[in-house]
């Protein structure tokens, strides 16, 4: 079963509205999460590192102020897409690894597919 | 070079016929990669972990060479259910981050 679990798997916004979108680890804690966006037929581009109590880092290109992150417990994060325009159209997913396994796997979410109108 | 860079494909394979993919990473410190399967509108999960020389898991090999910084991926006796985009993954060069390929598209044809 998931180890990573998020939640919505679609939504559908209008333009100038915000969306927010979880991530649960199921049965680990989890001190840091990874959010990534994929674009159609493109890779997974790495947006934010989630840290549990304290700021997210963000990677290069990537607004702060439009990509809030919270992770306010060690099994949950958060990314809510402010302002949300059709160009913030994309796949969303978080990933995390389990402590208690050390290969370094990345477990994901099942994604959140966001449609902004 | 790009941190992890792979062929796009398509590859279009006849069902039975062996498959491989090669990725190039940059990270000449890198101790472990991956091969993440990821269908269409889902998420990636994990296909094998290459940590030493390589590792075989059925009919999945992979190889590490780490004197020319690739791995592959072999896929043999191939099933229709293999088609997907395969995304090679390496660690981000000083940091516990991973970066992805592209991915290589596959299908099998029946």
């Amino acid at each position: 079963g998931a180890v990573v679990s998020q939640h919505p798997s679609r939504v559908i916004c209008k333009s100038g509205t915000s969306v927010k979108i979880e991530c649960r680890s199921l049965d680990f804690q989890a001190t840091t999460m990874f959010w990534y966006r994929q674009f159609p037929k493109q890779s997974l581009m790495l947006m934010a590192t989630s840290n549990e109590g304290s700021k997210a880092t963000y990677e290069q290109g990537v607004e702060k102020d439009k990509f809030l992150i919270n992770h306010a417990s060690l099994t949950l994060s958060t990314l809510t897409v402010t302002s949300a325009h059709p160009e913030d159209s994309s796949f969303y997913i978080c990933s995390a690894r389990n402590p208690g396994i050390n290969t370094g796997e990345l477990f994901f979410g099942e994604g959140s597919r966001l449609t902004v109108l | 070079r790009k941190e992890v860079e792979q062929d796009p494909g398509p590859f279009n394979v006849p069902e039975g016929a062996t498959v491989a993919f090669n990725c190039t990473y940059s990270n000449s410190a890198s101790q472990s990669f991956f091969w993440y399967r990821q269908d269409c509108r889902k998420e990636p999960k994990l296909l094998m972990s290459v940590y030493s020389s390589g590792n075989e898991d059925g009919r999945f090999t992979a190889q590490l060479n780490r004197a020319s910084q690739y791995i592959s991926l072999l896929i043999r006796d191939s099933k229709l259910s293999d088609s997907a985009t395969y995304l090679c993954v390496a660690p981000r060069r000083g940091n516990e981050k991973l970066t992805f390929g592209t991915g290589t598209r596959l299908t099998i044809i029946p």
